[in-house]
């Protein structure tokens, strides 16, 4: 079965650092591009960022509105992308999830779909 | 950025219902839009990638279109499980963007 999960959530103070989980298993996490995204309480769906399989450049992509304070890596060994947020914001809590993000056919380095999604982990930022 | 407005925001429907959400891009994102569904504290599911390819395991019930730069969601037979919030999300361009939702709530 394809999963992802997400950990490492939690409460933390404005200002302080977080570093989120995510632990594929099902498939072949190293082929694979994957993303976050963060849905606010009571709120919609907001991207926050993307790195590519290593073979594509292991490249990476993020929200301006997280740019510079976090950072997207891959262990492939481990089948785990880790989300690094850095100098948390209230307006940072919110839950976020780990999606597997799938090369569209006929696109390019920028056409992914995101179709599989773990079930969140919960960061509340307080003041 | 690319914004990416749906309508209508929440919508009232019957089970049996044909029911269609709209969603318009701000521009061109040629045909790299998906549709998700999101149940309450439920993560959201894929429900149609590259604006009209259905995901395995999708009911049929379940079609997208696309028409420049106008994607619509159609649910032919609105089942009891359908009520939900539904996402579209262009993939065309970076930051990725997503609709602000629509809510088929039951009527």
């Amino acid at each position: 079965e394809v999963q992802l999960v997400e950990s490492g959530g939690g409460l933390v103070q404005s200002g302080r650092s977080l570093r989120l989980s995510c632990t594929a298993s099902g498939f072949s996490f190293g082929d694979d591009a994957m993303s976050w995204v963060r849905q606010a309480p009571g709120k919609g769906l907001e991207w926050v960022g993307f790195i590519r399989s290593k073979v594509n450049g292991g490249t990476t992509e993020y929200a301006a509105s997280v740019k510079g304070r976090v950072t997207i890596s891959r262990d492939d060994s481990k089948s785990v992308a880790y989300l690094q947020m850095n100098s948390l914001k209230t307006e940072d809590t919110a839950v976020y999830y780990c999606t597997r993000a799938s090369h569209a056919m006929g696109g390019d380095y920028r056409n992914y779909y995101m179709d599989v999604w773990g079930k969140g982990t919960a960061v509340t930022v307080s003041s | 950025d690319i914004q990416m407005t749906q309508s209508p925001s929440t919508l009232s429907a019957s089970v049996g219902d044909r029911v269609t959400i709209t969603c318009r891009a701000s521009r061109s994102v040629t045909r790299w839009l998906a549709w998700f569904q999101q149940k309450p504290g439920k993560a959201p599911k894929l429900l149609i990638s590259d604006a009209s390819s259905l995901e395995s395991g999708v009911p049929s019930r379940f079609s997208g279109s696309a028409s420049g730069t106008d994607f619509t969601l159609t649910i032919s037979s609105l089942q009891p499980d359908d009520f939900a919030t539904y996402y579209c999300q262009q993939y065309n361009s970076y930051p990725w963007t997503f609709g602000q939702g629509t809510k088929i709530e039951v009527k």
